[in-house]
């Protein structure tokens, strides 16, 4: 199989503070990851690709100050929303390529972030 | 730049009814096309991918289509069940890259 996980699954915070989201491929290395967010009765939006060792690249419009994005091994990515304020309230997704694997992407279940 | 449309955004349907989801893309130079679904609060499950080179992909209940110079896919549903209920969401991958251009999603709704 292809697992991938997240945590928290949700979180609420208050505005101002930082919130770091994990994504993590338990049963295969990932060289790409990707994150995505998805507001209310919207499409998921891609917002970076993560590549292992590398720094993230961010779709435009998408603030990289903000959103910072740590790829440190070949099963961990890493969100981190800093200074978190209600607007960024939303359902974030990451998905995960399989090293030397089809370019299949695996999603993770989701984190849901409230920011009051 | 692709962009993915499904229509309707809602769908309700009686328990056993076969029914079409459609999806629609702009750029036919597409490089699969997926279909996801999701359930509410939680992340996508993948369903069926279908590569440019193929025409259809089938798993159990559900067959997808895939024709680029029409820029349309469909996803197939016999015999649908009220577990089928869910937002279905279509997505274009893009040649030579690997990030995916996501559909709106049609919500459908199987009534017992």
């Amino acid at each position: 199989g292809a697992v991938v996980s997240q945590h928290p699954s949700r979180v609420i915070c208050k505005s101002g503070t930082s919130v770091k989201i994990e994504c993590r491929s338990l049963d295969f290395q990932a060289t790409t990851m990707f994150w995505y967010r998805q507001f209310p009765k919207k499409s998921l939006m891609l917002m970076a690709t993560s590549n292992e060792g590398s720094k993230a690249t961010y779709e435009q419009g998408v603030e990289k100050d903000k959103f910072l994005i740590n790829h440190a091994s070949l099963t961990l990515s890493t969100l981190t929303v800093t200074s978190a304020h209600p607007e960024d309230s939303s359902f974030y997704i990451c998905s995960a390529i399989r090293a030397g694997g089809p370019d299949t992407q695996y999603f993770g279940p989701g984190t849901r972030l409230t920011v009051l | 730049k692709q962009e993915v449309t499904q229509i309707p955004a809602a769908l309700s349907v009686p328990e056993g009814e076969n029914l079409v989801l459609n999806c629609s893309f702009t750029d036919s130079a597409i490089y699969n096309l997926q279909w996801f679904r999701q359930d509410p609060g939680k992340g996508l499950t993948s369903l069926l991918l279908i590569q440019s080179s193929q025409r259809e992909q089938t798993s159990g209940r559900l067959n997808a289509s895939l024709d680029k110079s029409s820029g349309r896919s469909t996803l197939y549903i016999a015999a649908s069940q009220p577990g089928d209920s869910a937002t279905y969401l279509c997505a274009g991958g893009e040649t030579g890259a690997n990030n995916l251009f996501f559909g709106t999603g049609t919500r459908l709704t199987v009534i017992p």
